[in-house]
């Protein structure tokens, strides 16, 4: 069975800050992996997702993440923080055999102090 | 495009009354998700669809809760009776057979009963 761990609920940044979001996933074959953000009170949009092929993945926003299989890990970056960064980041991880069904992490809130 | 269209945005009803909540997918996309997010439990899949089929209710919480889609363009979630547990906001997603990897969620219902 699948499963995605994110690290911290809540993460707080100074503007102009790296962004460092993590997530680590399980799963028993290779995986397809995403990233979604949240806005207060809107739906989940689609950051960036890692399918096959180079496993630095560039996303909207100047978001990238990397996936490193070693570590069953696909940490979110950022260099520079802006405030309208602040929202939910959910990880999420799919499987072929699982006919793509997501599974989410619980989420980390990404908090931008001017 | 529309993007996935949910109704109603919000719902507040009283213990016991039926609910329905409405998805129109994105036009040419075969699968469709439903999802309830909680601050416990975080992001759940409850049931999805391929071609108007449902495939999976595994999520779906108990035979309070029903999902149907009589067409390509619209399903409903149908939870009779209600209960305060069942606050949540609750999403629909859907995608393509090519990219089926990656779901386009609508913006949620939120749902409150009291």
């Amino acid at each position: 069975a699948q499963s995605v761990t994110q690290l911290g609920s809540h993460v707080s940044v100074s503007e102009g800050a790296l962004v460092l979001l993590r997530c680590n996933y399980s799963s028993s074959v290779p995986p397809y992996l995403f990233w979604y953000v949240q806005y207060p009170n809107q739906g989940l949009q689609l950051l960036l997702k890692y399918t096959t092929g180079a496993t630095l993945v560039k996303g909207i926003n100047g978001f990238e993440a990397e996936f490193k299989k070693s570590e069953t890990s696909f940490h979110l970056t950022k260099p520079s923080a802006h405030m309208s960064d602040a929202a939910e980041y959910f990880c999420a991880v799919s499987e072929y055999g699982s006919n793509y069904k997501l599974t989410f992490g619980k989420g980390t809130l990404l908090t931008v102090n001017p | 495009d529309a993007g996935v269209i949910q109704s109603p945005r919000h719902e507040v009803t009283e213990m016991g009354q039926e609910v329905t909540l409405r998805c129109k997918p994105i036009s040419g996309h075969d699968y469709l998700f439903w999802y309830r997010q909680t601050m416990m439990r975080g992001l759940e899949l409850l049931i999805y669809f391929n071609n108007n089929v449902p495939i999976d209710d595994s999520g779906m919480p108990e035979d309070r809760f029903s999902a149907k889609m009589p067409n390509a363009s619209f399903s409903t979630l149908k939870i009779q009776p209600s209960e305060p547990r069942d606050s949540a906001v609750y999403f629909c997603a859907s995608s393509f057979a090519g990219g089926r990897e990656t779901q386009y969620f609508g913006p949620g219902t939120r749902l409150l009963v009291l």
